[in-house]
């Protein structure tokens, strides 16, 4: 059926750069779009963008051009969420998910990314 | 791109039944008749309960029902249960292989 699994919780200063990873398993990785979704503290769940592996074309939510960069390893089955320079903003719940049959089908756990001075 | 419009809230006894409306724009919902509906626990990944507006993944109850008429798509759960307690999203495809959420609904089961 498939599984994402997502690197651990990370605290970060204003101005660092930031990297998190999303591993898939158990399915055929590089043929399935993976998403990225934010939740902030209180806050609702916010579509960032998209990569399809097998060519690493990607889509971002005018939201979020510019302000993330995702991108993927196919060989290793991980995508990634990277920030060049952290903001206090940026302090939120970060899942992966795979885009598959008309749905976000299968969630990462969840990545918290805290951005504190 | 704007999240779609979901009510904040909405409650139910145990037994009831609850609706949950999506409304959108002519740019999502009504455009494309692809939305999703997703339960989120405190603490846990989301998951999803709904796909292309009314189908429903394996394992997921048949008291959850979806529906869309316009650009305003609706999930519906029949003989509340307790469990069921949690935020609900919505989310449609949005043209250009981009999605956008829902502002999220609290369900509460009194």
């Amino acid at each position: 059926e498939g599984r994402l699994v997502q690197s651990g919780a990370e605290v970060k200063k204003p101005g660092e750069s930031l990297n998190i990873s999303c591993k898939g398993s158990e399915y055929s990785f590089a043929n399935q779009w993976i998403a990225w979704v934010r939740q902030m503290p209180g806050k609702g769940l916010e579509w960032m963008g998209i990569i399809y592996p097998g060519d690493s074309d990607t889509r971002y939510s005018p939201s979020f051009q510019g302000q993330v960069t995702i991108s993927v390893d196919k060989s290793i089955s991980s995508a990634y969420l990277q920030w060049s320079s952290l903001k206090a903003s940026d302090t939120a719940m970060y899942y992966c998910a795979r885009q598959a049959r008309g749905s976000l089908d299968i969630w990462g756990q969840g990545t918290m990314v805290t951005v504190s001075s | 791109q704007s999240a779609l419009t979901q009510p904040r809230s909405v409650s139910g006894s145990p037994g009831q039944s609850v609706t949950i409306s999506c409304t959108g724009t002519s740019s999502d919902v009504s455009d494309y008749n692809s939305v999703s509906w997703y339960q989120h626990h405190p603490g846990k990944a989301p998951k999803v309960m709904i796909y292309d507006v009314s189908k429903r993944p394996s394992g997921v109850p048949d008291r959850f029902s979806g529906s869309q008429s316009g650009n305003t798509a609706s999930l519906t759960i029949s003989g509340l249960q307790a469990e069921d307690e949690a935020d609900y999203y919505c989310c449609s495809y949005a043209g250009s292989y981009t999605w956008v959420f829902g502002g999220g609904t609290i369900l509460t089961v009194l």
